[in-house]
């Protein structure tokens, strides 16, 4: 089955600063790439993805990239808010469609006003 | 529109025992999937419900079984509980043909 793999596993940064995720993936033929936010207590929640024939995809003050051929993609959080704490996951998952997500350990990221 | 549910909140029992978790997937959505997240961890792939069928199944025991109703509603039964079942079980429903899962809040179980 495919491993994902996430880093850092802390991230502390100062309000207004940007935050940068990275994660591998091990088998090539992941297609589908989620970023998830989890605060405490609560379930996570997709921010955003993108597909394997896409390079780069940005919403707001989010953007993901990919690169297929090093298997590892990125997630980056620019001019950060205190509200951005929680921890966030990357995930993977091989078609078809609907297929089991393979998660990272996750990134706790805080957020220092 | 309702998001994906779940239920119960919190829920604890003692090695042994057998529990049985719900969920109500998103409007329109007719796949179930369940994921066990530990402490500190990303969620783990447990099993997926398509058309009142298993359809995929991660690296669990038979102790961890589900069922999914013509509503498309599903349960995780969890039977003979190990302290290391203790965990936080996500339900996380999905469209026909559709890659992106909507997780709920989750269940929180203790095993005692």
């Amino acid at each position: 089955g495919e491993n994902v793999e996430q880093h850092p596993s802390t991230l502390s940064v100062q309000e207004g600063d940007s935050a940068v995720i990275k994660c591998t993936y091990s088998d090539s033929a992941s297609n589908y790439f989620p970023w998830y936010k989890q605060e405490l207590g609560k379930g996570p929640q997709l921010i955003i993805d993108i597909r394997s024939n896409v390079g780069e995809k940005k919403d707001q003050r989010i953007a993901v990239t990919l690169n297929k051929t090093a298997k590892h993609f990125s997630l980056h959080i620019t001019e950060t808010q205190p509200e951005d704490s929680a921890v966030y996951f990357c995930a993977a998952s091989i078609p078809p469609s609907g297929n089991q997500f393979y998660f990272g350990t996750g990134t706790s990221l805080t957020v220092i006003p | 529109d309702a998001g994906v549910t779940q239920s119960p909140t919190h829920l604890i029992k003692t090695r042994g025992q057998q529990v049985t978790l719900r969920c109500s997937p998103k409007s329109g959505h007719d796949t179930v999937s369940w994921y066990q997240q530990a402490l500190g961890q990303g969620p783990q792939f447990i099993f997926q419900y398509y058309e009142e069928e298993e359809r995929q199944r991660g690296n669990f025991p038979d102790r961890f079984s589900g069922h999914q109703f013509p509503n498309y509603s599903s349960e995780l039964n969890v039977n003979a509980l190990l302290l290391g079942d203790s965990a936080l079980y996500l339900c996380a429903s999905s469209g026909v043909g559709a890659d992106t899962q909507y997780f709920g809040p989750g269940t929180r179980l203790t095993v005692l």
